[in-house]
């Protein structure tokens, strides 16, 4: 079964730390994977996308690498803010124009 | 930027009754999706849509459930006879090949 697993479920850092989330898949042969932000309540936002080719992306203070061969990702944030505070999720892809499979995501909150 | 637009962002129906979910994808846009989120669970797939006929659906989109894209700008989700179980957030997503998805903002549907 294709699953997603992300871990931490939940991370609280101080306002300026550098951290990392971390997003794992059962299958690893991917065509992409998708990093987004999700604010309580709210929608989804695209933060980075990563095809299977590609080693990494970046965006700003963040960071996506991917290693497929050990069915990883993690998001990196650099020099957190307050603003940060939010679900990260990591899915999955796994043809072009297929479902997007979803990991539970990692509520962060970044303290002033 | 361009968005996907979700109508309405919140719904309160009876149980038995019929609701019927709008989205506007983005327009050059060809992959269109339906997702929904239950409180406090995983985003899930319900069903994707290519070249106007249904591409993949997952066992959650029985026959209560339906998808249309009326006109060359809407897309609707349909559920027949609305269960309390079927309380979350709705989300409409598309997709354009190379790009990764865009999400819309949610529709949250409670059945009472």
């Amino acid at each position: 079964k294709q699953e997603v697993t992300q871990i931490p479920a939940a991370l609280s850092v101080p306002e300026g730390e550098n951290l990392v989330l971390n997003c794992s898949f059962t299958d690893s042969a991917i065509y992409n994977l998708q990093w987004f932000r999700q604010d309580p309540g709210k929608g989804l936002t695209s933060l980075l996308l990563i095809q299977s080719s590609q080693r990494e992306q970046t965006s700003g203070r963040l960071n996506a690498s991917l290693d497929k061969s050990s069915g990883r990702s993690t998001l990196y944030i650099a020099a957190s803010q307050p603003g940060d505070s939010a679900t990260y999720l990591c899915a999955v892809i796994y043809n072009q124009g297929g479902k997007l499979i979803f990991g539970q995501g990692t509520e962060l909150s970044v303290k002033p | 930027e361009p968005e996907v637009t979700q109508t309405p962002s919140h719904q309160v129906t009876q149980m038995g009754q019929e609701v019927i979910l709008r989205c506007v994808p983005i327009s050059n846009h060809l992959y269109f999706y339906w997702y929904r989120q239950i409180l406090g669970q995983k985003v899930e797939f319900l069903v994707s849509f290519y070249n106007n006929e249904i591409s993949e659906k997952s066992e959650i989109f029985d026959d209560q459930f339906s998808v249309e894209r009326p006109d060359g700008s809407n897309f609707t989700l349909k559920i027949r006879s609305t269960k309390l179980e079927d309380s979350a957030m709705y989300f409409c997503a598309s997709m354009k090949q190379g790009y990764g998805y865009t999400f819309g903002s949610g529709t949250r549907l409670t059945v009472v």
